[in-house]
């Protein structure tokens, strides 16, 4: 596509429920991020893709997080019992596989935990 | 892990004058730098990046400034408009921070007429 595309672009959930989130990255980029970012704050890194390598989970805030991404194509963010504390907005990017490159963002998946 | 931080939460000009958005990072192996723009409700948008082999670059109306002495990064927006209202983070990377780019905490523009 033109840019990543997450979906969906706003999820209500309970508290305890499990949610996933997708990321359709740009078609050709090999690196893939996930930020997290609660009102009014920055942007909290989660985990990282690089084409085939290991990914980078150091961003993790619990092993209530995981992300899965087949080859170079979509991603899938998961939460597993959910907190009112995950509520923020997840935002995926995308970037070609050179170091040092622009990243590239979707605009995002709000999650409110009820 | 080290951080990048911003000096100002918030910064209100008059359309018309230029701004100068500043950021102080600590991770002195950092070698690529990037601002980026959010307006509300949307994602971050490129606006600006340098290498860590130059001290400056210019785009269009954006000068972005690099200080290694100091580990300074500033933005700087010639005739600010309405339009450029929006949160900028800074953010830094580099192969020690296994290519991930870490982000400021950012800083609210507001361009009044």
């Amino acid at each position: 596509g033109a840019g990543v595309s997450q979906s969906p672009s706003n999820k209500v959930t309970e508290k305890g429920k499990d949610v996933e989130l997708r990321c359709d990255p740009i078609s050709g980029h090999t690196a893939l991020y996930w930020y997290r970012q609660r009102l009014g704050q920055g942007l909290e890194f989660l985990i990282y893709f690089q084409g085939n390598s290991a990914p980078d989970k150091s961003g993790l805030p619990s092993d209530r997080f995981s992300a899965e991404r087949t080859g170079e194509s979509v991603s899938t963010l998961t939460i597993q019992r959910t907190q009112q504390e995950d509520s923020a907005v997840y935002l995926c990017a995308s970037s070609l596989r050179r170091l040092n490159t622009e990243a590239f963002f979707g605009q995002g998946t709000r999650l409110t935990v009820v | 892990g080290e951080s990048v931080g911003l000096h100002l939460p918030t910064l209100s000009v008059q359309e018309g004058d230029n701004s100068i958005i500043n950021c102080a990072y600590s991770n002195s192996a950092s070698d690529y730098f990037i601002w980026y723009k959010q307006e509300s409700g949307k994602g971050p948008q490129f606006i600006i990046d340098i290498r860590s082999n130059m001290d400056k670059r210019q785009g269009q109306r954006v000068t972005v400034l690099l200080n290694k002495t100091v580990k300074h990064l500033s933005l700087q927006i010639a005739a600010t408009q309405p339009g450029d209202s929006a949160v900028y983070f800074c953010a830094e990377g580099g192969s020690n921070s296994g290519y991930a780019l870490n982000f400021g905490k950012g800083t609210s523009l507001l361009v009044t007429p």
